[in-house]
């Protein structure tokens, strides 16, 4: 596709359980994003990828936050034992190589009963 | 700690008139910076940018400002349109550190007919 994909768009999930949010980059885009945004507040970094370099993982809130990225296109983000105040729009985005201007996808928006 | 912080949650302006959005950074070693717009349930999409070789760059209704003794940047929409409505985030980096971008919480923009 010619943007960045993200799925599902909407997740409803019950609290304890597993989660995974999947982030299709602008092919030929090196670098990809996770980044969230709670209700009434910014984007918080998650987690970056470039290349083949080791991810910069900085931003993951805690131990159940990990994140994939295979043959250097698609990631996955995996929340495990999802908590109330997981609950956010999950945004990915993607950029050509050392070019800081990221391409967003449209989100996916997680809700955790 | 933010790095890069937006102080304004909110702004309201007359149509026609200049919308004046405002940022601070607090990280000397950003060297590029960026604006972005977005729109409910839609990701972020980029706007416009700026090294911290210049001081101004423009893009048709869009100037960005940048004042590094300062550590300040701003966004001028002149004249400003209803249709620009919406969050606006800046962002910063640090090119030679793989670009990571790191977001400010955003002023949402009101443009009032």
């Amino acid at each position: 596709g010619a943007g960045v994909s993200q799925s599902p768009s909407n997740k409803v999930t019950e609290k304890g359980k597993d989660v995974e949010l999947r982030c299709d980059p602008i092919s030929g885009h090196t670098a990809l994003y996770w980044y969230r945004q709670s209700l009434g507040q910014g984007l918080e970094f998650l987690i970056y990828f470039q290349g083949n370099s080791a991810p910069d993982k900085s931003g993951l809130p805690s131990d159940r936050f990990s994140a994939e990225r295979t043959g250097g296109s698609v990631s996955t983000l995996t929340i495990q034992r999802t908590q109330q105040e997981d609950s956010a729009v999950y945004l990915c985005a993607s950029s050509l190589p050392y070019r800081p201007e990221a391409f967003f996808g449209q989100g996916t928006r997680l809700t955790v009963v | 700690d933010q790095q890069v912080k937006q102080n304004s949650p909110s702004l309201s302006v007359q149509e026609g008139r200049i919308s004046i959005l405002n940022c601070d950074y607090t990280n000397s070693m950003f060297d590029y910076f960026l604006w972005y717009k977005k729109y409910p349930a839609e990701g972020p999409t980029f706007l416009i940018s700026i090294s911290s070789i210049k001081d101004k760059n423009e893009d048709g209704r869009f100037t960005v400002f940048l004042n590094k003794s300062a550590k300040h940047l701003s966004l001028h929409i002149v004249p400003s349109q209803p249709g620009d409505s919406a969050v606006y985030f800046c962002a910063a980096s640090v090119r030679n550190q793989g670009g990571k971008l790191i977001f400010g919480q955003g002023t949402e923009l009101s443009v009032k007919p």
